[in-house]
């Protein structure tokens, strides 16, 4: 069991606005950033969004990350086709001493 | 252009040895933090172990305490990871990431720990 928690699995239409939670408690998204990252299908995973909000050059703007407490949301606004994915968030954990992942959301768009 | 590229992977037999490396190209690699990170077959990322920009600290996840071993060589920009005493559940895709925040990734090279 993952020490942050995502939904398993979301989707949503070409167009549509679908968001993805994941949460975590004090010692990891309470206390320090949250990254996300898209995995393709058969390919290495990419950082989408770093320090819970930016966007690292060449990621769209359709894609935005925000954190409250000690939970925090990735949000695709104008759904497309090449957005089916899986999508990890990532926190670094103080009690741990190390990097803690989300189990990891697949996207499908339908 | 900002590349990793990964290398040493394989087949190795419980209780067997394999040396990872990562060799890191088009950004100044001894500027950050390098990290090992997992994925089982089927399964979501582990983060396995990170490394600081001069060495002097390294963490690990549990699982691997004791039997990996993360270092680099800056002068070579190159990332590396000693793993023993391997098991079964060692078995998966490990990609090298540089960055504050695993900002870079490799393509990943595949270690099957079989009898």
């Amino acid at each position: 069991q993952s020490v942050l928690t995502q939904p398993p699995s979301a989707s949503g239409t070409p167009g549509q606005r679908v968001t993805i939670s994941c949460s975590g408690s004090s010692s990891n998204i309470g206390s320090n950033y949250v990254y996300w990252y898209q995995q393709l299908p058969g390919t290495a995973p990419k950082l989408l969004i770093y320090r819970n909000n930016q966007r690292p050059s060449g990621v769209p703007d359709r894609f935005s990350g925000s954190k409250s407490g000690t939970s925090a949301s990735l949000a695709i606004s104008g759904l497309r086709s090449e957005d089916e994915a899986d999508y990890y968030c990532a926190s670094w954990d103080d009690s741990l001493s190390g990097w803690v992942f989300g189990g990891g959301t697949k996207l499908t768009v339908l | 252009e900002v590349q990793l590229v990964e290398s040493g992977g394989g087949l190795v037999q419980p209780g067997g040895s394999l040396r990872l490396s990562c060799a890191a190209s088009g950004f100044i690699f001894s500027s950050y933090w390098m990290s090992w990170v997992r994925q089982a077959p089927g399964k979501g990322l582990e983060w396995v172990a990170n490394i600081k920009q001069d060495g002097s600290e390294k963490y690990y996840v549990d699982s691997v305490k004791g039997r990996f071993t993360i270092s680099r060589d800056n002068g070579k920009n190159s990332l590396y990871m000693q793993m023993n005493s391997l098991r079964a559940e060692d078995t998966a895709v490990y990609y090298c990431c540089g960055g504050d925040g695993m900002d870079v990734w490799g393509r990943g090279t595949t270690v099957t720990v079989s009898s």
